[in-house]
């Protein structure tokens, strides 16, 4: 069964540091990774993914990620966080049935202090 | 850009009363799911609906869930009798047919008491 995990509850970084938000996976055949971010009381906002192609992936709000066949990984990058960038991130990965559904991670708060 | 809509956005209600959940998903989108995240905790998925039926279903998706598409545009989750550990977040989600990137709404908070 596919699933992910992602390792840590919890990311501080100072605004400007650049950030990493880590994610694994683990699949039968070849992964669809995704990046969502849900901001306080709000829904789940898709930031990227992968499909194929490039092991790195541009995405929305300056945000990229990283896919690492041989580590399994997805991580999430940002060059130089902003304070707006806190929120919770989460990793998912489409399950291999038909309805293409997701599968996520248990999530990473990120914290940017200013 | 479109999005898809959910209401409401909040709602209280007492514990055995059943409760329906309203989603608007993105027009020209084809599959349509449920999931829920209950406090602090990870996403769920409930159910997945294609072609005007479930197509799959979680093992948290029991007899008292059920899910309809009424009218071509909206989608609802129904909770015939309402527990106090349905208390959670309910995002409603659609994609296209072809499509990988599922997109959610804003979510509807459930409170049973």
């Amino acid at each position: 069964a596919q699933s992910v995990a992602q390792p840590e509850d919890q990311v501080n970084v100072a605004e400007g540091n650049p950030l990493t938000v880590k994610c694994t996976y683990s699949v039968s055949g070849n992964p669809y990774l995704f990046w969502y971010v849900q901001y306080p009381n709000r829904g789940l906002q898709f930031l990227l993914k992968y499909i194929t192609g490039d092991n790195l992936v541009k995405g929305s709000y300056g945000f990229e990620a990283e896919f690492n066949k041989s580590q399994t990984s997805f991580h999430l990058k940002k060059p130089s966080a902003l304070v707006s960038d806190s929120a919770l991130y989460f990793c998912a990965v489409r399950d291999d049935g038909n309805t293409g559904k997701l599968i996520f991670g248990q999530g990473t708060t990120l914290q940017v202090k200013p | 850009e479109p999005e898809v809509t959910q209401t409401p956005s909040h709602q209280v209600t007492q514990m055995g009363q059943e409760v329906i959940l309203r989603c608007v998903p993105i027009s020209n989108h084809l599959y349509f799911y449920w999931y829920r995240q209950i406090l602090g905790q990870k996403v769920e998925f409930l159910v997945s609906f294609y072609n005007n039926e479930i197509s799959e279903k979680s093992e948290i998706f029991d007899d008292q869930f059920s899910v309809e598409r009424p009218d071509g545009s909206n989608f609802t989750l129904k909770i015939r009798s309402t527990k106090l550990e349905d208390s959670a977040m309910y995002f409603c989600a659609s994609r296209t047919g072809g499509g990988n990137t599922i997109y959610f709404g804003e979510g509807s908070w459930l409170t049973v008491v």
